[in-house]
């Protein structure tokens, strides 16, 4: 059983641009959710992807967005960075039945971590 | 809305010691409880949960309560090891939300010396 990867370990890039982190979920999960951690907090989640289309999402822009494979491997797109951006990003997979209760254990890999200067 | 508040950190405790780590929630419904630990340099990793009123969850040592008349699920573990040393997070499942999104608590740091 292979676990959650994520891509690039480190970023760095400059106030306006766009950045694109990528999560390979583990295997035979079918969901993945991303999480926005600061320094010293607790990640915040961002959105999820179930099947390929969003079906959560949290407090956070559309400049914030994502796409979830056939594969199931995921990718979260920022756009126009702004300083506050910095931060590790989380992804994490889990095995989702839309008609059990909650409970899901969710699998997260190590993050990117982003700055933004 | 819904939300995790923790104590606030660091905890430092010698080897040995009993460590509790407060975790109280505000919450519509009846979610499930986690907690999640992350070691430096690490992504979070489940330590135990509990899905219903009265679920004990343990893992390693460490435990924790669900206790819906105090809305609270405190991390307990009798002795506690310098490998222990990690940021701790307590979580819900947002049930605002379809899927399996989780909300956190701003986590709490513990240093475990020998």
């Amino acid at each position: 059983e292979t676990g959650v990867t994520q891509s690039p370990t480190h970023l760095i890039k400059t106030r306006g641009q766009q950045v694109t982190l990528r999560c390979s979920s583990q295997s035979g999960h079918n969901t993945v959710s991303w999480y926005q951690q600061a320094l010293g907090q607790g990640p915040q989640f961002i959105f999820q992807y179930y099947r390929e289309e969003e079906n959560g999402r949290g407090n956070f822009p559309p400049r914030f967005s994502g796409l979830q494979f056939p594969n199931y491997s995921s990718e979260l797109n920022v756009n126009a960075l702004e300083l506050d951006d910095s931060a590790l990003y989380l992804c994490a997979s889990s095995l989702y039945v839309t008609s059990a209760p909650g409970g899901y254990e969710q699998y997260f890999g190590p993050g990117t971590r982003l700055t933004v200067t | 809305g819904n939300s995790v508040t923790q104590m606030e950190g660091p905890v430092t405790l010698s080897e040995e010691a009993f460590l509790t780590i407060n975790c109280t929630y505000t919450a519509t419904g009846y979610p499930s409880l986690f907690w999640y630990v992350q070691y430096p340099g690490e992504g979070l990793q489940l330590l135990l949960k509990a899905t219903k009123a009265d679920d004990k969850g343990s893992n390693k040592g460490f435990e924790a309560t669900y206790r819906k008349e105090t809305t609270s699920f405190h991390l307990e573990k009798g002795s506690v090891q310098v490998s222990d040393s990690a940021v701790y997070f307590c979580a819900l499942s947002d049930l605002d939300q379809a899927g399996t999104a989780l909300i956190f608590g701003k986590g709490t740091t513990l240093s475990v010396s020998s």
